[in-house]
Parts: structure tokens; C-alpha cells; sequence
């Protein structure tokens, strides 16, 4: 089946920085690519969705400036939460599609524990 | 708007016994229905899915679901539990677009 990964699995970083998630695609292209935030506990809540070459489309509440998404090729899409915040920490989750809308399969990929000390 | 209901958080059966997972729907279109598996610290699996056809739908680990649109629900069901299935379930809807809203998800214990 269909294969996506996500790096780094798990990320400690300082209040203030930075932090950059990759979700990969290994053996299909994604035309669409989906990031969740998973609290403990709790359900996944949709982020934003991010098609190959064009600008991600936010959730209502998620700051786009906040939670960078960049979909820059038909495998990749990154994530980067900028001066992340202790309220930042959380699971996210990518996940990918190969169609281009109309409820096609999405493939999960293992998660990124985020801790901001 | 669509929306997902899981009753009950945690649900706890015995090894060999039936396990009986709830869900139910709210949708304005023909919804996609899906039920997800989650082990502890990793990403979401799929375990089965409904989109047209037959309501019954069997899916991975011998786990099935049937859609029941008169009750909207989608529950999700195995004949034998096994101590492997211990993990947290979600049930999600689509609705004629890309977007997956998923349940509150239910954390299956199997007791020994």
C-alpha cells in the first residue's frame, strides 16, 4: 500500500525557534496533502490543505502565518511552525492523497511529536 | 456541515469477545464513512471504508462496519477480540470534498 513518511519523528526545541516537518510520499505522488494537530487525548483537528504548486488553504482558527505550509513537489510538503510556544507541542500528522479531490484515500503518516520547552 | 459522534470514549471487552464500536453521522450528501486505527504515538491506519454500494463493508484485522443509512451510523464491529486490537478508533466523514472530519475517537481495552 501506499507509503508516507514523516521526519523527524520527534522534535524538542526552545520557545522562540523554529521548527521544520517533512511528510513524504515514497511511493505515489500526492497531489494533496492534509496536516493534522492531535492533542493528548483528543481527535485530529484538519490544519490546512496544501495542493502541489499552489498556496495551502487554512482551517478557520489556524494561523497561516504561524504554521508555514510549503507543497513544493508532487512528494514533498513541509510544515514549519515558527517561534513556536509551549501551546504549540502537539502531535501533527500528515497525511497524502494521490487524487485531486472528490474524497480519494488518504495515506497517514506516523506522526511528529512537537515538545517546545 | 458533517459531523462525527463516537459514543463512548472507552470501551473495554473481554479477549474473544465481541467488540462493538458506535458511530453516527451527520451529512447533507451521500457521505464517505471511514474508521481509522491508532496505536500509541504513531499516525492514523485505515481499517475500512464505505463509499457506495454494499452497506456491509469489511475491512482489515477482521474487523467490519455497516453503513445503516436509516440510523446513520456507521459502528463498527468484530466477532473476536484479540489483544492486538487494543488501540484508539476513530470514525470519520467526508463529505464531497477532500476533507475528513474525524470522531473523538474511542480507546478499545481488551481484558485478558
Amino acid at each position: 500500500g501506499a507509503v508516507v513518511s514523516q521526519h523527524p519523528s520527534r522534535v524538542i526545541c526552545k520557545s522562540g525557534t523554529s521548527v521544520k516537518i517533512e511528510c513524504r510520499s515514497l511511493d505515489f505522488q500526492a497531489t494533496t496533502m492534509f496536516w493534522y494537530r492531535q492533542f493528548p487525548k483528543q481527535s485530529l483537528m484538519l490544519m490546512a490543505t496544501s495542493n502541489e504548486g499552489s498556496k495551502a488553504t487554512y482551517e478557520q482558527g489556524v494561523e497561516k502565518d504561524k504554521f508555514l505550509i510549503n507543497h513544493a513537489s508532487l512528494t514533498l510538503s513541509t510544515l514549519t511552525v515558527t517561534s513556536a510556544h509551549p501551546e504549540d507541542s502537539s502531535f501533527y500528522i500528515c497525511s497524502a492523497s494521490a487524487g485531486t479531490g472528490n474524497r480519494d484515500t488518504q495515506y497517514f503518516g506516523p506522526g511528529t511529536r512537537l515538545t517546545v520547552l | 456541515a458533517q459531523s462525527v459522534t463516537q459514543l463512548g470514549s472507552h470501551v473495554s471487552v473481554s479477549e474473544g469477545a465481541l467488540v462493538l464500536l458506535r458511530c453516527n453521522y451527520s451529512s447533507s450528501v451521500p457521505p464517505y464513512l471511514f474508521w481509522y486505527v491508532q496505536y500509541p504515538n504513531q499516525g492514523l491506519q485505515l481499517l475500512l471504508k464505505y463509499t457506495t454500494g454494499a452497506t456491509l463493508v469489511k475491512g482489515i484485522n477482521g474487523f467490519e462496519a455497516e453503513f445503516k443509512k436509516s440510523e446513520t451510523s456507521f459502528h463498527l464491529t468484530k466477532p473476536s477480540a484479540h489483544m492486538s486490537d487494543a488501540a484508539e478508533y476513530f470514525c470519520a466523514v467526508s463529505e464531497g470534498d477532500d476533507k475528513i472530519i474525524f470522531g473523538k475517537g474511542t480507546r478499545l481495552h481488551i481484558l485478558p
